[in-house]
């Protein structure tokens, strides 16, 4: 089945320790968004791909980066992990920013220690 | 800016019950989405409406576009235990394909 995967599941790192999220697709999607979602609120947008361009929401804080080397895979990139970015990230994507389905994959659960 | 009201915010019913949940905005959109997120889990797609007018059914979910493009509710008839998680209403209004998401409806089922 056609699906959006993020690895891994959970991820632990230290303050201050650089990590990466990782997001495969195969649905073949032009876009594809991260979100940072905390606990019991609605998901945050980060940034988006359209195809190759980058797109920053503008309080999305420097800390954060994404790569985007192909069509199927994105990562978001935490340069300096605080304690205040332990969070769910999530990973969507959606044919083009004028076709607004999104469709989520199962999230990552960041923990900083 | 743009802004979705959700309600309400928790619900707590008896397995087989009916809910109804909706999403109120000033501003029109183009496109409602309804999502169900389970603890620990990526909010799954349950209903796409892309009409004013429209009205959706996907087994005893059912959805409508308000006619005004202002509004949206989701029904869910005969309520089970899995039934539990958050639902989340979202809506973009343009080419951007930025979502805007309510706060989020907790539903729980009591068997």
């Amino acid at each position: 089945d056609a699906m959006v995967i993020q690895n891994p599941r959970y991820q632990v790192t230290q303050f201050g320790k650089p990590v990466t999220l990782s997001c495969s697709q195969t649905l073949n999607h032009n876009v594809m968004y991260w979100y940072q979602q905390k606990s019991s609120q609605a998901p945050k947008l980060l940034f988006h791909y359209y195809d190759k361009d980058f797109n920053n929401e503008a309080d999305t804080p420097d800390n954060f980066q994404s790569r985007r080397p192909n069509t199927s895979f994105c990562f978001l990139d935490i340069r300096s992990p605080g304690l205040g970015d332990a969070a769910m990230y999530l990973c969507a994507t959606s044919r083009g920013p004028g076709i607004d389905t999104q469709y989520f994959g199962p999230g990552t659960r960041l923990t900083v220690l | 800016g743009q802004q979705l009201n959700q309600s309400p915010q928790s619900m707590f019913i008896q397995e087989g019950e009916d809910v109804s949940m909706n999403c109120t905005s000033s501003s029109i959109f183009n496109t409602w989405l309804w999502y169900k997120q389970d603890p620990g889990e990526g909010p799954v797609l349950l209903i796409a409406l892309y009409k004013a007018g429209e009205l959706t059914s996907n087994g005893r979910l059912t959805a409508q576009f308000g006619i005004t493009r202002k509004d949206s509710f989701l029904n869910i008839s005969a309520s089970i235990p899995s039934d539990v998680g958050i639902y989340f209403c979202a809506a973009t209004s343009g080419n951007t394909g930025k979502l805007i998401f309510g706060q989020g409806t907790t539903l729980q089922v009591k068997p």
